[in-house]
């Protein structure tokens, strides 16, 4: 059975930093792509960030780029998020997605404010 | 970067009811998927690939579109069916979703 359990979430003030994990387990996770997407209170869903299986490449919206940063472990099975220089509009519920978001985490909720 | 129009954006039928989503993208793309997301749950693989059900997903849903025109419906519909349901392209970057449709039960 996929499993994503996400961790790592929490209060911050705006300009700190947080540090997502996922780690991952059912699949030969060095095989597959990994994504992070989130969700603000009430609202959609907004991709954050894609990493290739080797973790050679990654990807992310404007609105993140410069500022959050996808990495993986693939020896610990494990996906991660670091999270620069948050502002109040990074508050969302955080997933850990597989490939093409076939498989989902439970979610970790990130709140930024004073 | 290619937006995703979902419509409608709220909408309710009764129990046997045919429901049709909508989903318009600014551009053409290769292929949809689509999600189910019921209340403080996350979202599940609902259709990938315009028109293949996600292992579980009943089969009075069905998926359809091509090019900038992608649509998922339900042929009678459940109370189980009550949930919000996005689309997602995953042809170019930046990938998008749709801002959803909220389905309820009349």
């Amino acid at each position: 059975e996929v499993q994503l359990v996400e961790t790592g979430g929490g209060l911050v003030q705006p300009g700190r930093s947080l540090k997502l994990s996922c780690v991952a387990s059912g699949f030969t996770f060095n095989n597959y792509w990994m994504s992070w997407t989130r969700q603000a209170p009430g609202k959609g869903l907004e991709w954050v960030a894609s990493i290739t299986n080797s973790g050679g490449s990654t990807y992310y919206p404007d609105s993140v780029k410069g500022r959050f940063t996808i990495s993986r472990d693939n020896a610990q099975n494990t996906l991660y998020l670091q999270m620069n220089s948050l502002r109040s509009e990074d508050t969302a519920t955080y997933y850990c997605t597989r490939a093409h978001f076939d498989y989902w985490g439970q979610g970790v909720m990130v709140t930024v404010s004073s | 970067e290619i937006v995703l129009t979902q419509s409608p954006t709220t909408m309710a039928a009764s129990p046997g009811e045919k429901v049709t989503l909508n989903c318009l993208a600014s551009s053409s793309v290769s292929y949809m998927n689509w999600y189910q997301q019921k209340s403080g749950a996350s979202p599940k693989l609902w259709i990938y690939g315009t028109s293949n059900l996600a292992s579980g997903v009943p089969n009075r849903f069905s998926g359809s579109g091509s090019g900038t025109s992608y649509s998922l419906t339900i042929s009678s519909m459940e109370a189980e069916d009550v949930a919000t349901y996005y689309c997602l392209q995953l042809s170019s970057y930046p990938l998008t979703f749709g801002s959803g449709t909220k389905l309820e039960i009349k």
